[in-house]
């Protein structure tokens, strides 16, 4: 099964926001509400921010946000600050009980 | 806090086999779905494998269908990663993440497998 479609790049200057799409199928994305994001500095592990499309872990900041229309889902951060400059990766469920990532976005704050 | 310590990595040859641990704490590995998911050198994430809390239910991805086999020991937390008939493509730092069923919610730090002769 192919990734995730996700923009290789996006950038924007600090306090600007940025929305960082992820495009399925109707086998995953748009079948099911389990559409997770992913932060990844570099030579770290990933961390969580957003799950089952628009809920955020305890301790994650309010300046990340989800959503989702059909088979495309979307990250969104307000107020980008320098520390977001990271690679930012979108997954989900699928119709085969499999989990598949999307092919990770690199975020840089100008 | 949890912590989850991945072990076994190395150099292999191609077809050859590894076996990755995963060491969990700091919270009830008997009750937590856990995955492992991997990612090649400069490339993106990838999940590999899942496994529920009690161990009757596991999922692979196809590129290792066949090839790789999870299994945990909930009485000793701990998560393991059976590889065999392993590709050049395999090679990659493999991640024991820890969430439920479709979400990875905590991560090891990884541990880097080489397939290479």
């Amino acid at each position: 099964q192919s990734a995730l479609t996700q923009p290789a790049s996006v950038s924007g200057s600090p306090g600007q926001s940025i929305t960082i799409s992820c495009t399925g199928t109707s086998s995953d994305v748009g079948a099911y509400n389990y559409v997770s994001w992913y932060q990844q500095h570099p030579g770290k592990a990933p961390k969580l921010l957003i799950f089952d499309v628009n809920k955020r872990p305890s301790g994650v900041s309010i300046r990340f946000s989800g959503s989702k229309s059909g088979n495309t889902a979307s990250l969104t951060i307000s107020g980008l600050q320098a520390e977001d400059e990271a690679d930012y990766y979108c997954s989900s469920y699928t119709s085969s009980s499999t989990l598949i990532f999307g092919g990770g976005t690199k975020l840089t704050v100008l | 806090e949890v912590q989850l310590v991945e072990s076994g990595g190395g150099l292999v040859q191609p077809g050859g086999s590894l076996r990755l641990s995963c060491a969990a704490s700091g919270f009830t590995f008997s009750t937590s779905w856990m995955h492992w998911v991997r990612q090649a050198p400069g490339k993106g994430l990838v999940w590999v494998s899942r496994i529920n809390s009690d161990g009757t239910s596991t999922n692979y991805a196809d590129s290792v269908k066949g090839r790789f086999n999870i299994s945990r020991d909930n009485a000793k937390d701990t998560l393991s990663l059976q590889m065999s008939s392993l590709r050049a493509e395999d090679t990659a730092v493999y991640y024991c993440a820890r969430g439920a069923s479709a979400r990875f919610e905590h991560w090891g730090q990884g541990i880097l497998v080489t397939v290479s002769s």
